[in-house]
């Protein structure tokens, strides 16, 4: 059965600073990897994802993640932080049910990025 | 346009009533979905309907029983509520016809048992 870690509970940055997010993930085939936000009171939110491909992504609000299939990783990063991305950030893997394509996402348990001024 | 939304937004009722959620998405997607999100914001799924047809029942108690009317909808109705079904519903969809894609999540329901 496939599952994801995220390392980090919580995270803290300043305004304009780097941003990275770790995720590993468990999976025995080619993974489906996504990264969703969840800002408080809302539903969640696809920044990336990853099928196949160029293992360097980008999403929106100047995200990008990079599949390391050697390290199991999909680390989220960005740049510069605003204080607007302050949300929980989930990162998922998705599998296909029974050979088929249709599926489920398993989440990790989610990293909260508090962002000072 | 809200491409997938939940009715209602938050439910509180007390232990050993009978609800129900609803979902719609209008994006034209074959399959829909049902996670659970606790109070520790773990998200886990709960069940999958492909063009009405149920394909994934994440060993959920059957006081929950999900009812796809049509590929556009996907109700959620409990029965017998408990205090530990209390946590944020996400109804979510995709299309997967032409392989595994994305999900589109819903904004969630609180649900609240006393």
């Amino acid at each position: 059965a496939q599952s994801v870690t995220q390392p980090d509970i919580h995270i803290t940055v300043s305004e304009g600073a780097s941003l990275e997010l770790r995720c590993n993930y468990s999976y025995g085939a080619t993974p489906y990897l996504f990264w969703y936000v969840q800002s408080p009171g809302q539903g969640l939110q696809l920044l990336l994802k990853y099928f196949s491909g160029d293992t360097l992504v980008q999403g929106i609000k100047g995200f990008e993640a990079e599949f390391k299939r050697s390290q199991s990783s999909f680390n989220l990063r960005k740049p510069s932080v605003h204080w607007s991305d302050a949300a929980e950030y989930f990162c998922a893997v998705g599998a296909r049910a029974g050979g088929t394509s249709y599926g489920k996402l398993t989440f990790g348990q989610g990293t909260i990025l508090t962002v000072h001024p | 346009d809200t491409a997938v939304s939940q009715t209602p937004k938050y439910l509180v009722t007390q232990m050993g009533n009978d609800k129900s959620i609803k979902c719609e998405q209008n994006l034209g997607h074959d399959t829909m979905y049902w996670y659970k999100q606790d109070s520790k914001k773990f998200l886990k799924i709960m069940f999958s309907y492909n063009n009405k047809e149920l394909i994934i029942n994440e060993t959920v108690p059957n006081r929950f029983s999900p009812k796809s009317p049509d590929k556009a909808h996907l109700n959620l109705h409990i029965n017998s509520l408990e205090l530990g079904d209390s946590a944020v519903y996400f109804c979510a969809s995709s299309q997967v016809s032409g392989g595994f894609s994305e999900q589109f999540f819903g904004p969630g329901t609180r649900l609240t048992v006393l």
